[in-house]
Formats: structure tokens, sequence, C-alpha cells
């Protein structure tokens, strides 16, 4: 079965500055990964998804993340952040497993953006 | 517009009640899921459904039971059972043949 890791649980930083959101999953053959955001009270909106092709995945509000297959990697980066940005972070992978399958969360990553 | 709901947004039960949380969509996707969230514990699974009149445990099942009698419906019932079940609680649901995951707007159950 397929797991993931943030390494991050809070990332602090100021606005318009670059970040950069890391997530580790285990090795498989093939993989599909998404990154999720959730604003308080609130469900998960998909941020971006790598499902094939290219490595450099764009998503919504200028956040883009690169899969890594060597270093089972799938990192989320935004070159200037802004207050907006501040929210949770997941970061998730697809898991084929017993003839099922299901998302694997990580524990999520808290982002604040301070002015 | 297409989606899912989750009802209701806060509950509130006495310790030892059981409590059933809502989750409907529209979207005809095939499987349900419903995960726990804590904080600092990311989501972790509770139940999923991939077809109608079947469900499976996830990593979290016990004290919860699920039915899934319709496509669009997939309701969580928190049992006396579940130690702990003040929590937050997320429906989400998938196509077969897509791999991307919808959410509900998730429900704050508070046992008092």
């Amino acid at each position: 079965a397929q797991s993931v890791t943030q390494l991050d649980s809070q990332v602090p930083v100021f606005e318009e500055a670059p970040v950069e959101l890391r997530c580790n999953y285990s090795s498989s053959v093939s993989v599909y990964l998404f990154w999720y955001v959730q604003y308080p009270n609130q469900g998960l909106q998909l941020l971006l998804k790598y499902l094939s092709g290219s490595t450099l995945v764009k998503g919504i509000n200028g956040f883009e993340a690169e899969f890594n297959k060597s270093q089972t990697s799938f990192h989320l980066r935004k070159p200037s952040v802004h207050i907006s940005d501040t929210a949770e972070y997941f970061c998730a992978v697809r898991d084929f497993w017993g003839g099922s399958e299901k998302l694997v969360f990580g524990k999520g990553t808290k982002l604040t953006v301070n002015p | 517009d297409g989606g899912i709901t989750q009802s209701p947004k806060y509950l509130f039960r006495k310790e030892g009640q059981n409590v059933t949380l809502s989750c409907e969509q529209n979207l005809n996707h095939d499987a349900m899921y419903w995960y726990r969230q804590d904080p600092g514990q990311g989501l972790r699974l509770i139940y999923y459904s991939q077809i109608v009149n079947d469900f499976q445990k996830g990593d979290i099942a016990e004290g919860y039971s699920v039915s899934r009698e319709k496509k669009e419906s997939f309701p969580l019932t928190v049992t006396s059972a579940q130690k702990n079940p003040t929590a937050f609680y997320l429906c989400a649901s998938t196509l077969q043949e897509n791999t991307e995951a919808f959410f509900g707007q998730g429900t704050r159950l508070t046992v008092v």
C-alpha cells in the first residue's frame, strides 16, 4: 500500500515570497499524485494532479508541482504567495491495492502567509 | 450544479447516542468515501464504497457503519462504540475511470 509524507507540518512565509511545500510518496510502478487545498471549516479543493506525461504540472492559483520519480517526490511550489494562500495543503496518492483503489493523504502542511 | 452535499454542517450530540451524517452526490460517481480529519493527523479513511450495495472498511472503521443503497447516497453512522467521535468528517466521490476526488464541505461533529 502507498504512503505519503509531508515533510513540514507548518510553513510560515512573507507575502510575495516564494514557497515550496514538500511531499514524498512510497515507491510504486505507476502513481497518480494530487495536491489539495483546504480553507478553514471547508472541504478540499483540487489544486493540481499528475497522472502521466510532463513532470511539471501547473494548477490553479499559480501553483505548480514537479513529479520526480527517482526521488519519489511531488513538491508544490509558488513563486510569489498572497495572503489569500493561507490554508492547509494536502498531498495525496492514488493507491491501487487488493483489487480496490483509494486516495491516501499526507498529514498536511499549514501555510501561513504574513504581511 | 453538480457536487457533493454533506449535511448538517455542524452537529452536536450527547455521549452514547448514535448519529448519522448525510452525504449525497449528483455527479454520477461510482465510488464514495468517508474520511475523518483531526488536527495534525491529515485525513484518515473510515469506509469506502465502489459500487451500490458494497463497501469496505478503511483504516479506522471501528465504531462507524455505512450503507450504500443508492448510487447517490452514502450515509455514515457514528455509533456509541466510537470512543472519540468529535472530529471533522469529509465525504468524497470519484468516477471509477477517473482519478480525481471531489469533496463535500464537511460536517463538524461535537459530542458532549
